[in-house]
């Protein structure tokens, strides 16, 4: 089956810098990568996601960019805010043949003051 | 606005007990899934399922077994709980159509097995 795997599993930034996460999948059937954030005591909320036909997608201050060929994909984020402190997980999966979403270990982002 | 629900936030149960974790989704979604999360290996998947009376293994399905009698509902058993099986549970539903995939997850339920 599919295995993702996350790094780091902790990162501190200073406000106002950027946090990059990266992610490394096994399944080159993969075509879907959506990333979550949890925050403390909260249920994951997808904030973006990128299919495989495309190499970078951006929302405001985060964005996603996907290497098929190595098979990693990473997060960014810009500008890095209090409110950005929380855990990140980046996930895989293969729909519309398949639902299931594998997860990586997850990320503790802390942004400090 | 998907609403995902678990029938609990918080439950102590004693070792050999029977637990019923309950989760409902009112968006009419096919799937639905149950995950634990442990600190430092992130959600993982335990049982599916994609339609009514459909289940199916997860990664972790030991010790658990699961229940879909109707489409917005999706039970999660623990036939015998066991002190490993304290942890945090987390339900999520999806659609079944088109290339994106989100997953609407519930609140969670943090269950202590004494």
């Amino acid at each position: 089956g599919e295995n993702v795997e996350q790094h780091p599993s902790t990162l501190s930034v200073q406000e106002g810098d950027s946090a990059v996460i990266k992610c490394t999948y096994s399944d080159s059937a993969s075509n879907y990568f959506p990333w979550y954030k949890q925050e403390l005591g909260k249920r994951p909320q997808l904030i973006i996601d990128i299919r495989s036909n495309v190499g970078e997608k951006k929302d405001q201050r985060i964005a996603v960019t996907l290497n098929k060929t190595a098979k990693h994909f990473s997060l960014h984020i810009t500008e890095t805010q209090p409110e950005d402190s929380a855990v990140y997980f980046c996930a895989a999966s293969k729909p519309p043949n398949d639902y299931k979403l594998s997860f990586g270990a997850g990320t503790t982002v802390t942004v400090r003051a | 606005d998907v609403k995902v629900t678990q029938s609990s936030r918080y439950l102590v149960k004693r070792t050999g007990e029977k637990v019923f974790l309950e989760c409902v989704q009112d968006m009419d979604h096919e799937n639905m899934f149950w995950y634990r999360q442990d600190p430092g290996l992130g959600l993982r998947l335990i049982y599916f399922s994609y339609d009514v009376k459909m289940k199916e293994k997860g990664d972790i399905p030991e010790g658990y077994s699961v229940s879909r009698e109707k489409k917005e509902r999706f039970s999660l058993i623990l036939e015998s709980a066991s002190t490993n099986q304290t942890s945090m549970y987390l339900c999520a539903s999806s659609l079944a159509s088109g290339d994106y995939n989100e997953q609407f997850f519930g609140p969670g339920t943090r269950l202590t097995v004494l």
